[in-house]
């Protein structure tokens, strides 16, 4: 079956310092892989997302690449802010099972970002 | 932009207990789902919804889960006789069919505490 599986948190930043949060996954079929962030307080928001191999997904400031040989979606910031201080998670959807497909989800990742 | 709605933002019932978490979800939006969060996990995926009928459900939505889409705009999940393990936030989720990319929007959740 499908799996995602996310570094081990929490992450604490000084603000301006550089992010990387590592995703790998499993999946059958061709995954559309996603970023999703929930700020305190609030619900899942999609952050970025790819779909196929080597699409990078961007979206204020943060970048992921669909790396299919090595099955990974790093997350990656050049300069994070105090407002980035979120849970963020990993996820995918297997295209081949058609649009009713579910997310799975990697553990999601707390960052802490400091002024 | 249109959003996903969730009523009650909280809800707390007795172990035993029916509950109904209610959804509106996006309006063009043909696929819909639940998904629920405990507390310091992975969010996990319960049911997926379309045409009027359940689409997937993973184990953890067992018989005393259903799902109903009992007007043009709300979605409900009931679960009949709530456990204390059923406490959780509790997202839905939707789709617009068609939608290459599968990218699902999401509520902003149901606390359920259970006690």
């Amino acid at each position: 079956g499908n799996s995602v599986t996310q570094m081990e948190g929490p992450v604490t930043l000084s603000e301006e310092a550089f992010l990387t949060i590592n995703c790998t996954y499993t999946a059958t079929g061709y995954p559309s892989l996603f970023w999703y962030v929930q700020y305190p307080g609030e619900g899942l928001q999609l952050l970025l997302k790819a779909t196929k191999a080597d699409d990078k997904g961007s979206n204020k400031g943060f970048e992921a690449t669909y790396r299919k040989e090595t099955t990974s979606f790093h997350l990656e910031k050049g300069s994070v802010q105090v407002s980035d201080s979120a849970v963020y998670f990993c996820a995918l959807t297997s295209r081949s099972t058609g649009a009713n497909s579910k997310l799975t989800f990697g553990k999601g990742i707390t960052l802490s970002v400091r002024p | 932009e249109p959003e996903v709605t969730q009523t009650p933002s909280h809800q707390v019932t007795q172990m035993g207990q029916e509950v109904i978490l209610r959804c509106v979800p996006i309006s063009n939006h043909l696929y819909f789902y639940w998904y629920r969060q405990i507390l310091g996990q992975k969010v996990e995926f319960l049911v997926s919804f379309y045409n009027n009928e359940i689409s997937e459900k993973s184990e953890i939505f067992d018989d005393q889960f259903s799902v109903e889409r009992p007007d043009g705009s709300n979605f409900t999940l009931k679960i009949r006789s709530t456990k204390l393990e059923d406490s959780a936030m509790y997202f839905c989720a939707s789709t617009r069919s068609g939608t290459v990319s599968y990218e699902q929007y999401f509520g902003p959740g149901t606390r359920l505490t259970v006690t």
